[in-house]
């Protein structure tokens, strides 16, 4: 049962141009949600969260949108860098502390130059 | 934030043989985890790691294949014992550092294949 799916395996965008990078969830119990990137022999890195008394969080050129009706959520990249080029993970949990992540599969970003 | 050192980073290991992977954090944590990500997979958690006590499995993940111990606050360790090729994976090690609800690090990760 994948509670937290990220439908799409890749996405290539232009530098400069807006990133959106998507993730649904089935478990209503989720109430903090999280995106992490990761780059190749290295761990996941925090980027941003989101708790749902939220429908949005911004930080620099990140923001996450939170839809809790369609349990979906999404992460925008803007402007994109090719930096940014990296495997974008997104994750939920249970709001009591130190609550155990569930994670989506994974989108690979691509940043063209 | 809290800096995990993992080792090894990366193995080629026999079938049948074990491998222990060690966690290390500068700092002190309220909880450890092991992760494991399968080759183009999502990362599964496979257990907490308790201090001083047996960790916590996940459904699917039994103390007798991955044997993990938590000495003190800042160390663990997972084996993975008698391994098969479906274990080649990437283990990682990941904290919740005490003074943070949400910010879980993750170590570099070790990279097993099992050939």
């Amino acid at each position: 049962d994948q509670q937290v799916k990220q439908n799409s395996p890749s996405l290539s965008v232009q530098e400069g141009r807006i990133s959106i990078l998507n993730c649904d969830y089935t478990n209503s119990m989720f109430d903090y949600f999280l995106w992490y990137k990761k780059y190749p022999a290295e761990g996941p890195t925090f980027l941003i969260s989101i708790s749902s008394i939220k429908d949005k969080n911004e930080d620099g050129r990140f923001t996450v949108f939170l839809n809790k009706s369609a349990k979906h959520l999404s992460l925008h990249i803007v402007p994109s860098q090719p930096g940014d080029s990296a495997v974008y993970f997104c994750a939920a949990s249970v709001a009591t502390s130190g609550s155990r992540l569930t994670f989506g599969e994974g989108t690979q970003l691509t940043v063209n130059p | 934030s809290a800096v995990i050192s993992q080792k090894p980073s990366r193995d080629i290991c026999q079938r049948g043989t074990s491998l222990t992977i060690q966690c290390q954090v500068d700092s002190q944590v309220t909880m450890m985890f092991w992760y494991r990500q399968q080759p183009g997979q999502s990362l599964t958690l496979i257990a907490t790691a308790n201090q001083g006590s047996e960790a916590t499995y996940e459904s699917g993940f039994v103390i007798d294949k991955f044997p993990i111990s938590r000495p003190n606050l800042t160390f663990s360790t997972l084996t993975v014992s008698n391994m098969s090729p479906e274990d080649s994976s990437i283990y990682l090690c990941s904290v919740l550092p005490v003074y943070s609800n949400y910010g879980y690090t993750f170590g570099s990760g070790t990279r097993l294949t099992v050939v």
